[in-house]
């Protein structure tokens, strides 16, 4: 079946310029995850979507960066006036439920963003 | 915080032998360890897990064991192979829903 999927898979844009990146979770998956991963380096969590609850924003970096769940499904992560240490791959993955962190999560390919 | 540690950064064995990549969590309430696989350009892919129930789990050539009492767990991959290749990552359910990553290995399989 379709996996997550992540789109543009490529971003390249000028200092100052936002983005958007969208992701497109599993069909009935309920828990959204929004991840940062510079080069060669782990996963830094930035934002979850649970249902209808509330989102935990607590490890977005700034106040440039937002997200948005429409509708339970796709989701959109926002960087206003890009800086060039945004430059990293975003990566999305989704669970069925996201409870208690003991789910397998699946993963998008990412986007890959440069800032230049 | 809680805090989930991996060693080594990077691993280096030859094709056929095994590999045995090492994390230690903090959280004593973590009860969930899932081991992830990064091959270059894509995301993370689910390989094994093992809850705190048991302490080793098998699957075919990678094997998972988990010593709760010392706080650590490791992954063993045994008769590697050029596609074992990748950057393997462990984690550790923390509070609520979130999982804590480890740093991540990059694993090298010499021909």
């Amino acid at each position: 079946g379709a996996g997550v999927s992540q789109s543009p898979s490529n971003k390249v844009t000028e200092k100052g310029k936002d983005v958007e990146l969208r992701c497109d979770p599993i069909s009935g998956h309920t828990a959204l995850y929004w991840y940062r991963q510079s080069l060669g380096q782990g996963l830094e969590f930035l934002i979850y979507f649970q249902g209808n609850s509330a989102p935990d924003k607590s490890g977005l970096p700034s106040d440039r960066f937002s997200a948005e769940r429409t509708g339970g499904s796709v989701s959109t992560l926002t960087i206003q006036r890009t800086q060039q240490e945004d430059s990293a791959v975003y990566l999305c993955a989704s669970s069925l439920q996201g409870l208690l962190g003991e789910e397998t999560q699946y993963f998008g390919p990412g986007t890959r963003l440069l800032v230049l | 915080g809680e805090n989930v540690e991996q060693h080594p950064s990077t691993l280096s064995v030859q094709e056929g032998d095994s590999a045995v990549i090492k994390c230690t969590y903090s959280d004593s309430a973590s009860n969930y360890f899932p081991w992830y696989k990064q091959e270059l350009g894509k995301g993370p892919q689910l390989i094994i897990d093992i809850r705190s129930n048991v302490g080793e789990k098998k699957d075919q050539r990678i094997a998972v064991t988990l010593n709760k009492t010392a706080k650590h767990f490791s992954l063993h991959i045994t008769e590697t192979q050029p596609e074992d290749s990748a950057v393997y990552f462990c984690a550790a359910s923390g509070a609520d829903y979130q999982l804590i990553w480890g740093a991540g290995t990059k694993l090298i399989i010499k021909p």
